[in-house]
């Protein structure tokens, strides 16, 4: 079974402070994601990476970066956050020869910030 | 992307099968059918995907029609765990470049005891 998992179920954090989130996948998998999910708008894909040390914007990149030292791990960074991040952010992965769209998510992590 | 529409909702007994439509008229020939589902609060679970055959695995079976304009995900015995919303997505195929999940607003299904 694919496993993937984040480093927290849920998070408060104040404004202004740097938020990481860590994901980690035993599969193997090339490709990983991070999404954030809101009521009424869905999931939107922040940033993609397809490999180490690789990575690509997504639809909504501002605020966000990523890091991928190690294929199994995957790091959201709220360089200073803000009340409008507040949000459900989920990790996944995928395999490159199976395809990116069969994507294989963690749990989420539900950041507050106050 | 073609456009799928599905049920708002279904009700299901526990233990019996669970069978979703979706409908996916506009769908092109090299466009697959993917399904997920989202538990409450959880992230969402890829189910399984298929291209024009049938598909099985442990989770489910995927009907696709002769013609390609529907489909039909098989839960054969639902339990109480999989009550969740399920989305039909259709996409071409991509083993590069990676593209937004887009969820359309999914069949709610609720097992019942």
């Amino acid at each position: 079974d694919v496993k993937v998992t984040q480093s927290s179920r849920y998070l408060v954090k104040r404004t202004g402070e740097k938020v990481f989130l860590e994901c980690v996948q035993d599969m193997d998998h090339e490709n990983m994601f991070w999404y954030r999910q809101d009521p009424g708008l869905g999931l939107r894909l922040i940033y993609f990476s397809y490999d180490v040390k690789m990575k690509e914007k997504g639809d909504i990149p501002e605020g966000y970066s990523v890091s991928r030292e190690k294929k199994e791990r995957f790091s959201l960074i709220l360089e200073s956050a803000s009340t409008n991040q507040t949000s459900m952010y989920l990790c996944a992965s995928s395999s490159r020869g199976r395809g990116t769209d069969e994507q294989y998510f963690g749990p989420g992590t539900r950041l507050t910030v106050t | 992307d073609a456009k799928t529409t599905q049920p708002p909702s279904m009700d299901c007994a526990e233990g019996r099968a669970a069978n979703l439509p979706c409908n996916h008229s506009t769908i092109s020939g090299n466009e697959y059918v993917y399904w997920y589902r989202q538990i409450h609060s959880q992230g969402p679970q890829y189910i399984i995907h298929g291209l024009k055959n049938n598909e099985t695995n442990e989770m489910a079976s995927l009907i696709i029609t002769e013609d390609r304009k529907s489909s039909t995900l098989i839960l054969p015995h639902a339990t109480l765990r999989d009550t969740a919303v399920y989305y039909c997505i259709v996409r071409f195929f991509s083993s590069g470049s990676a593209r937004q999940l887009t969820f359309g607003s999914g069949t709610q299904l609720t097992v019942l005891p």
